[in-house]
C-alpha cells in the first residue's frame, strides 16, 4: 500500500541555516505530494504541492521537487528564520485520502 | 472566506461516556475527511465523505466510533464509551472534490481528552 517516510526530529538548526527535510514514498499510480505544516497552537496548513514529476512546488522560500526515480520530495530551505520553527508533515494523495508521514519537528534558534 | 471550523476545541471527558466532535466544513466543499493525531505521531485517516455518503470508513478504529454529515454540510463524528486511548487531537478537513489534485483545508482540530 502507499507510505510515506520522513526523517525524524527534532531538527534543531541556528538561524539563517540551511534546512532539508527528507521526505519518500511508496505509491501505485502517479500521486500527488504535499508538505504541511503545524504551528504552535495552529491547525495544519498546506506549505506546497506538486502534482506530477518533476514539478516544483515553492512557498515562503521553501521548495520540494517530486522526483519520481528516487521516490522523494524533500523540501528545503535556504535561510531559516525563528518564525519557521514548527512541525512539517510530507503526505501524498492517491484517489481521495491522503497518508501522512510522522512530521519533523523544526526548532530555530536566534 | 471561512476555513474549516471544528467545536468543541477542547475536550475532557471521562472513560466510558460518549462525546459528540463537530466539523463546519468550506461551503460548497463536496469531501469531508476525519483523520486523528496522536501524540507525537502522524495523522490517521478515519472516514471519507462525498456529500453525505461515506464510501469509505476503513480507519475507523472500533464500532465505538461512528459519522454522519448532514448533506454536503456539518458533519459529526461521535465516539461511544470512551477509552483512554482515544485521547488525541481529531482533525476535519474538506475538499473541492476528491480527485487526488485536490487540496484537503485543515480545521484546528478537537482535542480528546479521556480520564
Amino acid at each position: 500500500g502507499n507510505s510515506v517516510t520522513q526523517m525524524e526530529g527534532p531538527v534543531t538548526l541556528s538561524e539563517e541555516a540551511f534546512l532539508t527535510i527528507n521526505c519518500t514514498y511508496t505509491a501505485t499510480g502517479y500521486p500527488s505530494l504535499f508538505w504541511y505544516v503545524q504551528y504552535p497552537g495552529e491547525g495544519l496548513q498546506l506549505l506546497l504541492k506538486a502534482t506530477k514529476a518533476d514539478d516544483k512546488g515553492s512557498n515562503k522560500g521553501f521548495e520540494a521537487t517530486y522526483r519520481k526515480e528516487t521516490t522523494s520530495f524533500h523540501l528545503e530551505k535556504g535561510s531559516v528564520q525563528v518564525s519557521d520553527s514548527a512541525v512539517y508533515f510530507c503526505a501524498l494523495s492517491g484517489t481521495y485520502k491522503y497518508i501522512f508521514g510522522t512530521g519533523t519537528r523544526l526548532k530555530v534558534l536566534a | 472566506g471561512a476555513g474549516v471550523s471544528q467545536s468543541p476545541s477542547n475536550k475532557v471527558t471521562e472513560k466510558g461516556k460518549d462525546v459528540e466532535l463537530r466539523c463546519d466544513p468550506i461551503s460548497g466543499h463536496t469531501a469531508l475527511y476525519w483523520y486523528r493525531q496522536r501524540l507525537g505521531q502522524g495523522l490517521e485517516f478515519l472516514i471519507y465523505f462525498q456529500g453525505n455518503s461515506a464510501p469509505d470508513k476503513s480507519g475507523l478504529p472500533s464500532d465505538r466510533f461512528s459519522a454522519e454529515r448532514t448533506g454536503e454540510s456539518v458533519s459529526t463524528l461521535t465516539i461511544q464509551r470512551t477509552q483512554q486511548e482515544d485521547s488525541a487531537v481529531y482533525l476535519c478537513a474538506s475538499s473541492p472534490g476528491t480527485g487526488g489534485l485536490d487540496t484537503q483545508y485543515f480545521g484546528p482540530g478537537t482535542r480528546l481528552t479521556v480520564l
